[in-house]
This record gives structure tokens, sequence and C-alpha cells, in this order.
């Protein structure tokens, strides 16, 4: 499809485990970001990508987040020893972004539950 | 620092009638400001948005919003709402001018029940 692809669309682990979640941007879009959506909380940025720039890593919320992007296509978040507070959707974004600012186009997400 | 806030968590109109969600952000320099909506189950898809110019933005599904600098506001509106507009809306700012991320602060979301 011409969207934006999310990987698994729901992932169930057990606390302790690491997870890995995995967005297709929608092709030719330079940058991608990532967002967290949980209940109380709101959506929330956590970081975000810009062609072969340095990373914004301002929002995520301990080092056990980590996220990478190959190539300047596919990015994956990495959750180390996850905790039931990780429970959340993340989201991913992408957006043909040159100077200024364009629209953000959202994946569908992907549930994750920490068991 | 940034905010966006979002005064109604939860509102009820019904069919046919006119709808307001307000919004009010918090940015020192010119906002970029976007309506997303939010189906059960769905991604966010962008309902409009504001950059520059004419401070009343049209968008999909017949909503509109007006950006009121002075009230530092930018609230979404349409004048009939359909039963399939029942969603959660998020209004959100992104950073403007030069060296800018694009990454987006959002509000905390309405949820619109619509009545038949």
């Amino acid at each position: 499809g011409a969207g934006v692809s999310q990987s698994p669309s729901n992932k169930v682990t057990e606390k302790g485990k690491d997870v890995e979640l995995r967005c297709d941007p929608i092709s030719g879009h330079t940058a991608l970001y990532w967002y967290r959506q949980s209940l109380g909380q709101g959506l929330e940025f956590l970081i975000y990508f810009q062609g072969n720039s340095a990373p914004d890593k301002s929002g995520l919320p301990s080092d056990r987040f980590s996220a990478e992007r190959t190539g300047g296509s596919v990015s994956t978040l990495t959750i180390q020893r996850t905790q039931q507070e990780d429970s959340a959707v993340y989201l991913c974004a992408s957006s043909p972004l040159g100077r200024g600012y364009t629209e953000a186009f959202f994946g569908q997400g992907t549930r994750l539950t920490v068991v | 620092a940034q905010s966006v806030t979002q005064p109604d968590i939860h509102i009820t109109v019904s069919e046919g009638a006119s709808l307001e969600l307000r919004c009010n952000y918090s940015y020192g320099a010119t906002p970029y400001l976007f309506w997303y909506v939010q189906s059960p189950g769905q991604g966010l898809q962008l309902l409009l948005k504001y950059f520059s110019g004419d401070t009343l933005v049209q968008g999909i599904k017949g909503f509109e919003a007006e950006f009121k600098r002075s009230q530092s506001s930018f609230n979404l509106r349409k004048p009939s709402v359909h039963w399939s507009d029942a969603a959660e809306y998020f209004c959100a700012v992104g950073a403007s001018g030069s060296g800018n991320t694009g990454k987006l602060i959002f509000g905390q979301g309405t949820t619109l029940q619509v009545k038949p």
C-alpha cells in the first residue's frame, strides 16, 4: 500500500522481555517519527529521524528505548526489559519534510501489552 | 514550554447539530497547527492544517478551523455533525521556522459522541 505500515499490529510480551516494533514509511518520505499513545498520557513524541542528520531522541522516556532507521527507510523501535508502564499504542509517522514543515502521515500503530 | 490544551475531554452532540471543539496552544513563535481525527482502531487522519495566510482553513469531511492569534486558539467547527463523525479529535502544534524538527505536540484529545 501507499501508506505508513507498522508491524506487528498487536504484540503481547512478558515483563522483562525485549520487543521490536517496525515501521515502513511512505516511499520517498525523508522524515520519520515515533509517538506513543497511552491512557492518561495522550500522544507523546518519542524520536525523530530526518535524512542523514542525527536523530532527535529528546522524547525517549528511558535508556531502555532506542530506535534506528536503516538506509533512510525502515525504522525499528526497540524496548528492552519491558515494563507494564510501556503498554501503549506506538504510532509511526512519516513526512516529505524539506524546508519548513509538511504534514505527517500516521500508520495504524502497534498495540503493545506487557503482562 | 510548548503545550496544547483541549479543555473538553468528552462532548456529546445530536446528529445534525453544529459542533465546536476547542484548542488552545502555548508557543512563542508562529505555530503550525493541526487537527487530527482518530476513529476506533484506526490511525490518525489529518483533518486540516494552518501554516500561514488565511486564518480560516477548510479541511476534509466538512470541517473548518479558525486561527486566532490573540486568543492562542485554533477551534475546530462543523455546521452539521454526522453519526460517522464520532471519534477522538486531537489538536497539535508543530515547530515552525528554520531548523524545526517537525515533531508535534498534541493535546489530550476530545472524544466526540453523536446522538441519533
